[in-house]
């Protein structure tokens, strides 16, 4: 089935370490999303990429690295310089074809402080 | 920066009335997508609308596209249980790809 994968469901961090959080998609997408979602906040853009190897920062991009170095993988790293990292992360992607085509997303990795 | 306003944020509706959601700009915006979010899932695209005027209906919901292009509103008709979960608003500009979503509306529906 063609979609979007993320991993694992569930991540927990301890104090000053990075996580990598794994976002894979079959779907032939070229551009690809990481959000963070917290209560009552919606949903805010930390990093897209529109082609391999090119990337650019989203809204809250500090404490946080990307890379794209395939077409259908777009890993999250959650560095130790993000002090507040608790929150659900979702990975989108979308076609670049003609006119604005709409995001579609994965269920989301829950990343918690231990 | 571009905000999308949803209110209120929660709505408590009985099973089977119809419900209305309104979503609103002071920006414009060339696009809005309507989506719904269940507990512990990803966003579930409802319903992509282009053009200012549009009406597009996906069984029982149904979108519009307002005609100044600053709001769009969502219906649900005849609701269910299955119908609970948040429901985003989300606006693309012309000038990127890049979606600004509302914090959306969470959906209770009493049996």
């Amino acid at each position: 089935d063609g979609g979007i994968t993320q991993s694992p469901k569930y991540l927990f961090r301890k104090e000053g370490q990075n996580v990598t959080l794994s976002c894979e998609q079959n779907l032939n997408h070229d551009a690809m999303y990481w959000y963070r979602q917290d209560p009552g906040q919606g949903l805010r853009l930390i990093y897209y990429s529109q082609i391999v190897n090119d990337f650019q920062k989203g809204d809250i991009a500090e404490g946080y690295s990307v890379s794209r170095e395939k077409k259908e993988s777009f890993p999250l790293t959650v560095t130790s310089a993000q002090k507040n990292p608790t929150a659900f992360y979702l990975c989108a992607s979308s076609a670049k074809q003609g006119r604005f085509q709409p995001q579609h997303f994965g269920d989301g990795t829950r990343l918690s402080i231990l | 920066g571009q905000q999308l306003n949803q209110s209120p944020q929660s709505m408590f509706i009985q099973e089977g009335e119809d419900v209305s959601m309104n979503c609103t700009s002071s920006s414009i915006f060339n696009t809005w997508l309507w989506y719904k979010q269940d507990p512990g899932e990803g966003p579930v695209l409802l319903i992509a609308l282009y053009k200012a005027g549009e009406l597009t209906s996906n069984g029982r919901l149904t979108a519009q596209f307002g005609i100044t292009r600053k709001d769009s509103f969502l219906n649900i008709s005849a609701s269910i249980p299955s119908d609970v979960g948040i429901y985003f608003c989300a606006g693309l500009t012309g000038a990127n790809s890049k979606l600004t979503f509302g914090k959306g509306i969470t959906l209770s529906v009493r049996p």
